[in-house]
């Protein structure tokens, strides 16, 4: 079964800094990988997903991410956060080929600090 | 880009009651439907996959009787927590898949509180 694991719970970053949130994933075959951004009280907001191809995907907001086999990793970053990019951060992981569910990390808070 | 609207975004209700939550794709069909629960500060954990016109497939541990799950159409999938008690307060949210590369909406979620 695959499953994801986000190491950090909380970031602190300070604005204009640049951004890196991990994840790593447990799967087989090649994954179906995602990003997806959370605010309070919300649903999810796809971010950026990765399926095959270019490993270095571009997403929006200004986020990227890279699949990284041989690490089992799909790690999101930003070159400069911004206020707003304050929220919650889930990586996920699909099987594809018929498995649809998605499974998703712990997820990591992201606090922007002036 | 795709829509998926869920409704009611928050409700209360009392011990014992039923609450219907609806989660609909307004510019796509989906043949697949997801229901999550989010309990606070916490990550989403999958409790059933609703087919169109088929039978829901629920996650280990999650009672079908008491989340009754109903995928009528190819837009519609509705959640109904039946004899809600306190402890099912908590954040659901719905997901559609466009298919298998175009991914997966959400909804944006459902605060339940249950008193």
């Amino acid at each position: 079964a695959q499953s994801v694991t986000q190491p950090d719970i909380h970031i602190t970053v300070s604005e204009g800094a640049s951004l890196e949130l991990r994840c790593n994933y447990s799967y087989g075959a090649t994954p179906y990988l995602f990003w997806y951004v959370q605010s309070p009280g919300q649903g999810l907001q796809l971010l950026l997903k990765y399926f095959s191809g270019d490993t270095l995907v571009q997403g929006i907001k200004g986020f990227e991410a890279e699949f990284k086999r041989s690490q089992s990793s799909f790690n999101l970053r930003k070159p400069s956060v911004h206020w707003s990019d304050a929220a919650e951060y889930f990586c996920a992981v699909g099987a594809g080929g018929g498995n649809e569910k998605l499974t998703f990390g712990t997820g990591t808070r992201l606090t922007i600090i002036p | 880009g795709a829509v998926v609207s869920q409704h009611p975004s928050r409700v209360i209700c009392k011990s014992g009651t039923s609450v219907k939550i609806e989660c609909r794709s307004l510019d796509f069909q989906a043949t697949t439907m997801f229901w999550y629960r989010q309990f606070p500060k916490q990550s989403l954990m999958l409790m059933a996959t609703s087919n169109e016109g088929s039978k829901a497939t629920y996650e280990q541990g999650v009672e079908k009787d008491k989340f009754l799950i109903n995928h009528a159409s190819l837009t519609l999938s509705t959640l109904t927590v039946t004899s809600a008690h306190p402890e099912d307060s908590s954040f659901y949210i719905c997901s559609a898949r466009q298919g298998a590369v175009r991914g997966y909406t959400f909804g944006s979620g459902t605060r339940l509180t249950v008193v």
